[in-house]
Parts: structure tokens; sequence; C-alpha cells
């Protein structure tokens, strides 16, 4: 029962770095979600997909990009890392849109020095 | 557009108190409305849900109703236990097709022996 799998738990980049967050959900669910948690601000949007193929900005996707090859896989991709990027990355997925249950993976916390 | 408001943290109880969480909502028609639980270390899960006014959701002991008058979905347990302690967020559909789910800030409740 893994459900929704994100990788790596925690990573420290250099401004002006690279990196993708990845995530895979094994629930054949059609939507995901990236979302970024600040301290005191709730979750924010980052982008969205409702299936293969289809992926959609959300509240703030300024800097980041996503890509939505196969069902399961969802990947983040930070270019040009920044200090303001600096924070924990959750990816979610759901059977359809609301009211359906989002499921979430564990988070990414990402710090940018 | 769409939102959630709830009450600000930190709260601290005392174990067996009484808890509620306030949580009022601006929307166009009547969406859905949840509540999520952060534990330590761990991703949101959902914890209750409603669909319609007047609808009572409850879990793990935790209650909330879906008050359209007061366009506000409280969330309230009799007697809170130290494992309740976590960060709890009330949230809705939003956005066009209502794929995405907005959070409200958080709540972060402390339960104390």
């Amino acid at each position: 029962n893994a459900g929704v799998t994100q990788t790596p738990k925690f990573r420290i980049l250099k401004i002006g770095q690279s990196m993708t967050l990845q995530c895979t959900q094994d629930m054949n669910h059609n939507y995901m979600y990236w979302y970024r948690q600040d301290p005191g601000m709730g979750l924010k949007l980052i982008y969205y997909s409702v299936g293969a193929g289809i992926t959609d900005k959300g509240e703030v996707p300024n800097g980041y990009n996503v890509s939505r090859s196969t069902t399961e896989d969802f990947p983040l991709r930070l270019e040009l890392a920044a200090p303001s990027q600096t924070s924990v990355y959750f990816c979610a997925s759901s059977y359809d849109s609301f009211g359906g249950e989002l499921f979430f993976g564990e988070g990414s916390r990402l710090t940018v020095l | 557009g769409d939102s959630v408001t709830q009450m600000e943290g930190p709260v601290t109880l005392s174990e067996e108190a009484f808890l509620t969480i306030n949580c009022t909502y601006t929307a166009t028609g009547y969406p859905s409305l949840f509540w999520y639980v952060q534990y330590p270390g761990e991703g949101l899960q959902l914890l209750l849900k409603a669909t319609k006014a007047d609808d009572k959701g409850s879990n793990k002991g935790f209650e909330a109703t879906y008050r359209k008058e007061t366009t506000s979905f409280h969330l309230e347990k009799g007697s809170v236990q130290v494992s309740d302690s976590a960060v709890y967020f009330c949230a809705l559909p939003s956005g066009a097709g209502s794929y995405q789910l907005t959070f409200g800030k958080g709540t972060k409740l402390s339960v104390i022996p």
C-alpha cells in the first residue's frame, strides 16, 4: 500500500542549481497536484494535472515546471533555485475532482542557500 | 474567489478538554467542505468532510456541521487526547472545474497531559 511516494525527503540546493522532485502514485488516480507549504501560510497549489499529458498552473507556478507523461508520475522541476523556494513540497493525488479525497505524500523539505 | 478563513493558532489544551476550531468560508454555491489533519512529520490526510448544507461529517471523535446560514464548518471534539496534537486545515474546492483545493492557513493544536 505505497499510495503517493515522494523523493527525496530532504535536499539542500545552492542558489541557481536545478533539481527535480519525484512523485509517483499507485492508485491509478487521474488527478495529481503539487503544493508548497510555508510556515503559517497553509498550502499553495503550484501545478496540477487532470490526466496524462495535461497540466495546468495553480496559484504559485513561477519558477517551476511539471510534466505528466504517465498516469503514475508527476515530477516537479525547479530551475534556477532561489531562496524563496525554500519550503516543504507535497505531492497529492485524487480519483476525481471534489468531493473526492486528496491523498498526500510525506513531503520533501527543500532548502536553498 | 472561493476561500476559507480559520482561527489562528496555536491552541494548547489539556487532555480531555473540549476543542473548537473555527472555519468560515466564502464561496459561490454550496461546495463540499473538508477538514484535513497533519501529524508531525507527515503529509495531510482527510479527517472528515460534508458534501451539502446541514450535513455533519465525523471521524475519530471529531465532528463538523456544514452551516450555510453562517457559512461555517467548525471542527469540534468533546475530549481531546495527546495523540490529537497536530495541525488542522479547513478546505474547499476552488477554481474552474473545482479541480483545486484551497486550504486555510492551518491551526496547530497541542494537547498536554
